[in-house]
Order: structure tokens, then C-alpha cells, then sequence
């Protein structure tokens, strides 16, 4: 079974540029996850999809962040314009059937 | 709203040392437990979970954390630990009529060989 993908691996960018990044979840999963974790911290729910719905947004900053799951499947999640502190790394994790996580490799992103 | 505390940032231990590492949360209701391990290089992976049922549950790899209920914990333990478990460990909470995951702050676990 292939695993959460997501792309790019690390990026980097100044201040006030944008950013975005993707993740393909596992096949048929419905429940889609994008997570920051900011070196030191664990990882922190931005936000959930289910399917194409949001479910939980509540820590989205969103007078910068953005995210879609147009189609149910795919998702991305836009950064706009950054900031120093969004610094982190961008983890995308889908959920099936079970109450279980699967984590991709997440993004590594460096604003300077 | 629920928070994990974890106590321990770093741990060192020598190869064959047993290990624990607290994991406090604080939620009323009934709740979700996991452990994560993240391994050098890899993206985080389950290590292991309890939902319900018997408080000392077996995860992958010889590890096993007990669930008790009054002291709102999930501690993790090993026996005896090996270099191959160096890696960064999550203890994470889910709400049992939910399924945000809250994260505590994770330990940095180095075995020496």
C-alpha cells in the first residue's frame, strides 16, 4: 500500500513570498490532515478535511493560510505572504476507516 | 482543551537500559491514546494505541505503555532498549468522539551503544 506523499521535501523562500504544498493521501481515504510542527513542538492540526468538506479549521491562520481538497483526494495548502515564524515542518496525514493516523514525509520549509 | 505534557525533552540511555517516558493529558472525558515514534530521516509512524479494554497494551517493536485512567497517563516502556530505537517519540490524544489529534512536545530518545 503506498503511503501519504507530498512534495516538495524542503523549500525555501523570504518573507512575503508564497508557498505552497502538496500531499496526495492513501488511497481511499477520506480523512485528510495538514499539521505544522515548528522545530522543538509536536505537530499541530491547521486543519481537517472530510473528503472535500472542512471539518476543522479553528487553528488555520487565515488571513495568510489557505488549503483545498477540491476533488476529495488531493490537497494543498498555500502560505501567503509568509512570515519567519512559518518556519516549520508542513505534515499532511490521512485517516481511513480506523481512528489511525499515516503521516507523510512532510515538507521542511525555511523562510528567511 | 486538551494538552499533552510530556516530561522528559531528552533522554541518553545505554544500549540494554530500560526506558520510560511519561505522558500526562488533560481531558475529562474518554479519550484516545497513541504513541508516535519518528526515526531519523522518516516521517512519524504508529507506535501504538489504546482505545479501550485492557490499560497495558503491546505496540511494535517491544514496546508497551499502560493506560491509568486516574492519573490521566500513557507512560511508554521497554525493557531493554537497543541503538536501533533512537528516534523522537509522541504521545498524542484524541478525543473519543473526535479525531484531532493533539500532540505533546515529544522526547528525543539517543541510545548509546
Amino acid at each position: 500500500e503506498a503511503g501519504v506523499a507530498q512534495s516538495p521535501r524542503y523549500k525555501i523562500i523570504e518573507k512575503r513570498q508564497s508557498v505552497a504544498f502538496w500531499c496526495n493521501p492513501i488511497s481511499g481515504h477520506a480523512t485528510l490532515y495538514w499539521y505544522q510542527q515548528i522545530l522543538g513542538q509536536g505537530p499541530k492540526l491547521l486543519i481537517q478535511f472530510q473528503n472535500n468538506g472542512v471539518v476543522d479549521d479553528s487553528q488555520l491562520p487565515k488571513d495568510r493560510f489557505s488549503a483545498e481538497r477540491l476533488k476529495g483526494v488531493d490537497s494543498t495548502l498555500k502560505i501567503q505572504p509568509a512570515k519567519l515564524e512559518d518556519s516549520a515542518v508542513y505534515l499532511c496525514a490521512s485517516q481511513g476507516g480506523t481512528n489511525e493516523q499515516f503521516f507523510g514525509p512532510g515538507t521542511r520549509l525555511t523562510v528567511l | 482543551a486538551q494538552s499533552v505534557s510530556q516530561h522528559n525533552h531528552h533522554v541518553i540511555l545505554s544500549e540494554a537500559a530500560s526506558l520510560e517516558l511519561g505522558c500526562n493529558y488533560s481531558y475529562g472525558g474518554t479519550v484516545n491514546l497513541f504513541w508516535y515514534v519518528q526515526y531519523p530521516g522518516q516521517h512519524l509512524q504508529l507506535l501504538l494505541k489504546y482505545f479501550s479494554g485492557d490499560p497495558l497494551v503491546k505496540g511494535i517493536k517491544g514496546f508497551e505503555a499502560e493506560f491509568i485512567k486516574s492519573k490521566f497517563s500513557f507512560n511508554l516502556r521497554k525493557p531493554s532498549v537497543q541503538w536501533s530505537d533512537t528516534a523522537e517519540y509522541f504521545c498524542a490524544v484524541n478525543a473519543n468522539n473526535g479525531n484531532k489529534l493533539v500532540f505533546g512536545a515529544g522526547t528525543i530518545l539517543r541510545v548509546k551503544s
